[in-house]
């Protein structure tokens, strides 16, 4: 039992170029989530989806695109990448509502240059 | 729109010292508010509170939460050096599909 796994761990972009980052879990979990964590700042909602096939708006989705075609998978997507996005991303799961807990993923860390 | 705050921001303090850490919080239709600590990859889970003034303990780790006065505090006894990290706290509302976090208590503890 792999719990959240992410892919890659690390990746270091150029400005404008594009790249998607993979979410798994095992779990058979309906909610899916995708956070970003800055420094000092706490975790922040980008996306985050409630079922296959659904998808919808966290906090601070600008810049990035998301989709669930399978149950287990939600990929996030940088389609024109900005120093700005530079940032560790965080996928997360729950069994059900928000408000339950989540289980995380061991992170992707970016850094656009 | 949800919010949470911690406090403090940071605290070093050394083995055997007991910390008290807090979470304020303002959110539409409270469902939860759930504690977690963070090393130095994934958060891992702590605590969900949903009740007022009902207790949780996992160890030298307990928490309570007030609804009341919408607040929570963790607390940490006899700590140790394995307790150094970033502690989150998060909440959840009955009609919402997501966590809102606050921004974290860095906990250092010196030997």
């Amino acid at each position: 039992n792999a719990g959240v796994t992410q892919t890659p761990k690390f990746r270091v972009l150029k400005t404008g170029q594009s790249m998607t980052l993979l979410c798994a879990q095992d779990m058979n979990h309906e909610y899916m989530y995708w956070y970003r964590q800055d420094p000092g700042m706490g975790l922040r909602l980008i996306h985050y989806s409630v079922g296959e096939g659904t998808t919808a708006k966290g906090e601070v989705p600008d810049g990035y695109n998301v989709s669930r075609l399978k149950k287990q998978n939600f990929l996030l997507g940088l389609e024109s990448a900005a120093p700005s996005q530079t940032s560790v991303y965080f996928c997360a799961s729950s069994l059900w509502r928000g408000g339950d807990e989540q289980y995380f993923g061991p992170g992707t860390r970016l850094t656009v240059t | 729109e949800d919010k949470v705050v911690q406090s403090p921001l940071s605290l070093v303090v050394h083995e055997g010292d007991t910390v008290t850490l807090n979470c304020s919080y303002e959110v539409t239709n409270f469902r939860s508010l759930l504690w977690y600590k963070q090393e130095k990859k994934a958060p891992t889970f702590l605590f969900m509170l949903t009740s007022s003034g009902i207790e949780k303990k996992s160890g030298r780790l307990s928490s309570i939460l007030d609804k009341k006065e919408l607040f929570s505090i963790l607390n940490i006894t006899a700590t140790q050096t394995g307790d150094s990290a970033v502690y989150l706290c998060a909440v959840g509302g009955l009609a919402g599909n997501m966590l809102t976090f606050g921004g974290g208590t860095r906990l250092m503890v010196k030997p």
